[in-house]
């Protein structure tokens, strides 16, 4: 297995919900990424776990939580979210040692 | 200011023609990759280089990292309009005591006329 597996693919959430999105795979790596990426940018780092601890976390509002809660599976769980939120979250995953980086097809976020 | 720079920032050519999108670090690269994006869509991985002047090829499309990692280039040769998109390169670079970080250029927009 060789994928990223983002899930859902697509997702529309009112300011007062809860949602989480979820992250999975198979390839052995012990660094999982969530990414944020507008329209028109390139994607932005948002969290590292490294070896499930998270090791990043690029002054994200705590609106986003991560959660790692074993080695092939990262979540993101959403709370109070804002219009300006919605975007495409991408999900990677790699070695620690920076090798084999792997991409999700994302999970496409829209909030209203 | 950016880790990764990218040029041209967008493209537009002819099919059949042949082009080529740079990639530019002020630090070593260790793991360089390209990727193809669709507007609202996922990240299509292209290719991958890690060894100084390696050179990989995948259909018409041919990568390159000069020998002294710090800079890619990716050439489409007779260009379709199936290869329009946003062109990303990504890398991985040295952070702090965090390790290795990855981060993405600003992307390259391609546009093939018919």
């Amino acid at each position: 297995d060789t994928e990223v597996t983002q899930t859902p693919k697509h997702l529309v959430m009112g300011m007062t919900n809860k949602k989480s999105l979820k992250c999975e795979q198979h390839m052995g790596h012990r660094a999982m990424y969530w990414y944020k990426q507008k329209a028109k940018k390139p994607p932005e780092l948002m969290f590292v776990y490294s070896y499930e601890k998270l090791s990043i976390n690029e002054s994200v509002p705590s609106r986003f939580s991560p959660e790692c809660p074993n080695s092939s599976l990262l979540n993101l769980h959403l709370h109070a979210l804002q219009p300006e939120d919605s975007a495409l979250y991408l999900c990677a995953s790699s070695h620690t040692g920076g090798s084999g980086y792997t991409f999700g097809s994302g999970t496409r976020l829209t909030v209203v | 200011s950016q880790e990764l720079e990218q040029s041209p920032q967008s493209l537009i050519v002819q099919e059949g023609k042949n082009l080529t999108i740079n990639c530019t670090s002020s630090k070593t690269l260790y793991g360089l990759y390209w990727y193809k994006q669709k507007y609202g869509e996922g990240l299509i991985f292209l290719m991958m280089l890690q060894k100084g002047g390696e050179e990989k090829s995948h259909e018409k499309i041919t990568a390159k990292l000069d020998e002294k990692k710090q800079q890619s280039s990716l050439h489409i040769t007779a260009s379709q309009p199936s290869h329009a998109g946003i062109y990303l390169c990504g890398a991985a670079l040295i952070r702090d005591n965090y390790g290795q970080n990855f981060v993405f250029g600003p992307g390259t927009r391609l546009s093939v006329l018919p």
